[in-house]
């Protein structure tokens, strides 16, 4: 099946910094979806991302779409405690249905005070 | 609000015994989704459904089944409980058309032990 490779797998930072995580496809996909896991729950979609080179904000989070529909991109600016958790990407390849969505490996966010 | 529930949070079974884990979603979607999330694995499908009484495998569906005799209902069945089976299992659903199908809303899971 398709591969998605997310990093960094965690990230240690301090309370107001910015954050970049990103996923790389080996094959295209024709939709991306960022989604967050809050500690003891379910993922719950961010953003979503349908056309190569789309640029999407959601506040202080903005997602891009990579012009070679290979990757996806995930900033949080000025993080804050609230923000931790599990961040998952999710891309659909073209035609395909949700049966279809390949999920990358989770970045875990962990702010320190 | 839309909302999956998922019967428990956690639960603690014995080898071989059968386990039932349910999810009910409100949102009258046609789609709906197991999956299992281990550490270091990600989010992986077991078994899905796009329609009332219809089920397609996922990637790893051995050692599972699944049940759905109402639209907002999904069972996933272990029929003989193993170790490997351990796991914090994940129900989700979606909606049809146009973009909705692949933007999935998940229940807050249920963490299953097997002793």
């Amino acid at each position: 099946g398709q591969q998605l490779n997310q990093s960094p797998q965690s990230m240690f930072i301090q309370e107001g910094e910015d954050v970049s995580m990103n996923c790389t496809s080996s094959s295209i996909f024709n939709t991306w979806l960022w989604y967050k896991q809050d500690p003891g729950e379910g993922p719950v979609l961010l953003i979503a991302l349908y056309k190569a080179g789309e640029l999407t904000s959601n506040g202080r989070l903005t997602a891009q779409f990579g012009i070679t529909r290979k990757d996806s991109f995930l900033n949080i600016s000025a993080s804050i405690p609230s923000d931790v958790g599990i961040y998952f990407c999710a891309g659909q390849p073209l035609g395909g249905g949700a049966d279809g969505l390949t999920f990358g490996k989770g970045t875990h966010l962990i702010i320190q005070p | 609000d839309v909302k999956v529930t998922q019967s428990s949070r956690y639960l603690v079974k014995r080898t071989g015994e059968k386990v039932f884990l349910e999810c009910v979603q409100d949102m009258d979607h046609e789609n709906m989704f197991w999956y299992r999330q281990d550490p270091g694995l990600g989010l992986r499908l077991i078994y899905f459904s796009y329609d009332v009484k219809m089920k397609e495998k996922g990637d790893i569906p051995e050692g599972y089944s699944v049940s759905r005799e109402k639209k907002e209902r999904f069972s996933l069945i272990l029929e003989s409980a193993s170790t490997n089976q351990t796991s914090m299992y994940l129900c989700a659903s979606s909606g049809t058309g146009g973009t909705s199908n692949e933007k999935l809303f998940f229940g807050s899971g249920t963490q299953l032990s097997v002793l």
